[in-house]
């Protein structure tokens, strides 16, 4: 079946470092791909997302390019703020599926110390 | 425009107990999703509403939960008896309708503690 396999946390790092998060997928079909984000209380939010291979998705500086020959749609933000703080989940929605589910991997903690 | 709204926001029960959880989508979403989100683990689809139809509850365990969507609006999801293994978040989203096209709006979720 789907499924998608994130970088395990969490990932430390200074403020105005550069953030990569890994994310592999695999799929029947050709999945639209997703980054969500949960910031500490909150519920989670769309961050960006891709609907095609070679396509950028990108918000608040963060960037993820989907891959197809890799199967991957890696998260990279060139300078990361201590707000950036929260937990990110790589998540893909294959229309094979019918119904359009999301299968959600299991979360990368970011902490950016000031 | 208001969010998607859940209650209650924490809930201990003990196992063998009966629970409810409420969640109210935004105004004119046609789909409703319920996740499972265990410690450590991302969100796991429960069960899928279209308007008030069910479209997907293949992951759903159906000798104990239970979800309703009245009227195409409101849900409710209950779990009837509680076992320690089902201590989770639960999450309610909303979307326009299905598709990826349609970004899903999460709810805070419901933090249950199953002691």
């Amino acid at each position: 079946g789907d499924s998608v396999t994130q970088m395990e946390g969490p990932v430390t790092l200074s403020e105005e470092a550069f953030l990569t998060i890994n994310c592999t997928y695999t799929a029947t079909g050709y999945p639209s791909l997703f980054w969500y984000v949960q910031y500490p209380g909150e519920g989670l939010q769309l961050l960006l997302k891709a609907t095609k291979a070679d396509d950028k998705g990108s918000n608040k500086g963060f960037e993820a390019t989907y891959r197809k020959e890799t199967t991957s749609f890696h998260l990279e933000k060139g300078s990361v703020q201590v707000s950036d703080s929260a937990v990110y989940f790589c998540a893909l929605s294959d229309p094979t599926s019918g119904t359009y589910k999301y299968i959600f991997g299991t979360g990368t903690r970011l902490k950016v110390l000031a | 425009e208001a969010g998607v709204a859940q209650s209650p926001r924490y809930k201990i029960i003990e196992k063998r107990q009966s629970v409810a959880f409420w969640c109210n989508p935004i105004s004119g979403h046609a789909t409703l999703y319920w996740y499972q989100q265990i410690l450590g683990q991302g969100p796991k689809l429960l069960i899928q509403f279209q308007n008030n139809g069910v479209v997907d509850d293949s992951q759903l365990p159906k000798d104990r939960f239970s979800a309703e969507r009245l009227k195409g609006v409101d849900s409710t999801l209950k779990i009837q008896p509680a076992k320690l293994e089902d201590s989770a978040v639960y999450l309610c989203a909303s979307s326009a309708s299905s598709g990826p096209t349609y970004e899903q709006y999460f709810g805070p979720g419901t933090r249950l503690t199953v002691t």
